[in-house]
């Protein structure tokens, strides 16, 4: 069974880069792909990103090309890196994996929150 | 592609039947998934490709599409089931979720 886990600093500075990594158990990466999704404190949903095990991305647009991804097949991980960030950033981030068609996210991590603060 | 879920929130009791909507602002065909989340968790996914129930999900959960128009419904209401709900689109990125339905104990 694919297991999920986000790790990465809690407490992040204004203006600062957010560092995420997502570690993978249970499945390769080579089968999905994998997003980050975030949920501000007492919000929704929304989603940041994919990747592939070929390094290929895809972003929401509303992120103003402040995200970077990418992918590491020998350990089984993928990261995400948000720059220049705000308290808006602050969310449970959370990793997960999407399923080839008819295209479902089925296995998330437990989520971590991030505090953008000074 | 906007995802518009009503309503908010829903008070109901043990046993009723619920039913929360979701429409999309254009055609996603029937790229549409539906996640229960509970606080402090990951959301769990239900319904996949608009009324395919995910295995190990209770059989009360139903999904049914017709155009742009997406319902779950909940056919008879266990405590277990007083959660957060959010339809997804996946046919378009950027993939975009409700702004979920608050399911209450009345």
């Amino acid at each position: 069974q694919v297991q999920l886990q986000e790790s990465g600093p809690g407490l992040v500075k204004p203006s600062e880069t957010l560092s995420l990594t997502c570690t993978v158990s249970g499945d390769s990466l080579i089968t999905s792909s994998w997003s980050w999704i975030r949920q501000p404190p007492g919000k929704g949903l929304e989603w940041i990103g994919k990747i592939y095990y070929s390094g290929t991305t895809e972003f929401n647009p509303s992120l103003k090309s402040r995200a970077i991804m990418s992918v590491d097949t020998s350990t089984n991980q993928f990261s995400l890196k948000l720059s220049s960030v705000t308290a808006a950033d602050t969310a449970m981030y959370y990793c997960a994996r999407k399923t080839r068609e008819p295209y479902y996210f089925d296995s998330w991590g437990q989520g971590i929150l991030v505090t953008v603060s000074s | 592609i906007q995802m518009t879920q009503s309503p908010s929130s829903l008070s109901a009791s043990v046993g009723d039947r619920v039913t929360i909507s979701c429409r999309a602002s254009q055609s996603i065909r029937s790229y549409l998934n539906w996640y229960q989340q509970k606080p402090g968790k990951a959301p769990k996914l239900l319904i996949y490709a608009a009324s395919h129930l995910q295995g190990g999900v209770p059989s009360r959960f139903s999904g049914f599409e017709s155009g742009t128009d997406f319902t779950l419904t909940i056919s008879s209401l266990q405590t277990e089931d007083f959660a957060t709900y959010y339809c997804q689109q996946s046919y378009r990125t950027p993939i975009t979720f409700g702004q979920g339905t608050r399911l209450e104990i009345k």
